[in-house]
């Protein structure tokens, strides 16, 4: 059974600093991987997938990395800013890729004005 | 342009109710999905569809029943409410190997 886990649980740091959030799964054996973001008592809105083949994927000031032999993915976010305030969340495909996502816990992260 | 539309977005239900949830998607979208949340959890699937007509059982899908009779909509539905289903329930949807887009969420209470 796929599990993802994410490290660290809690992020607070300040204003402008490039930040690293990790994700780890059990099997390599996945489809594609997708970070999302949740504001709180809002859905979730996808902001970086990766698929099994590629190696990263970016969008402005975000660069997602996955690593699937060693089951890892890394979110960067560069030059944070308060509006970036929100838990992010990493899930997997595995399979063939339409039987649902395998969400990690998520990291709640703060960024300091 | 809609998306993934949830509704109702809160409800409190007693103890032995049943109720269903709605989603519908504009975007034509092939796979949908039904997530619960709980405090401090990640999502876990209840139940996902690959097309009108096809459900299968995701990790969680005791209590829930689901139907999907047309390419937009995914009801998601609760035959007897018990407690233990007080959580934040989300539809999702995308194409296959793709995004997925998700509602905003229904937030139910069982009491």
């Amino acid at each position: 059974k796929q599990e993802v886990t994410q490290i660290p649980a809690a992020l607070s740091v300040p204003e402008g600093e490039n930040l690293v959030l990790n994700c780890s799964f059990t099997d390599s054996a996945i489809y594609n991987l997708q970070w999302f973001r949740q504001d709180p008592g809002k859905g979730l809105t996808s902001l970086l997938l990766i698929q099994s083949s590629q190696r990263e994927q970016t969008s402005g000031r975000l660069n997602a990395s996955l690593d699937k032999s060693s089951g890892r993915s890394t979110l960067y976010i560069a030059a944070s800013q308060p509006g970036d305030s929100a838990t992010y969340l990493c899930a997997v495909h595995s399979g063939g890729g339409a039987d649902g996502l395998t969400f990690g816990k998520g990291t709640h992260l703060i960024i300091q004005p | 342009n809609a998306g993934v539309t949830q509704t109702p977005k809160f409800r409190i239900l007693k103890i032995g109710q049943s109720m269903t949830l709605q989603c519908t998607q504009d975007m034509n979208h092939n796979y949908m999905y039904w997530y619960r949340q709980d405090p401090g959890m990640g999502l876990k699937l209840i139940y996902y569809s690959v097309g009108a007509g096809i459900t299968d059982k995701g990790e969680v899908p005791n209590g829930y029943n689901v139907s999907r009779s047309t390419t937009e909509d995914f009801p998601l539905r609760l035959e007897l409410a018990a407690p233990s289903q007080t959580s934040v329930y989300f539809c999702a949807s995308s194409v296959p190997g793709g995004k997925a887009f998700f509602g905003q969420g229904t937030r139910l209470t069982v009491v």
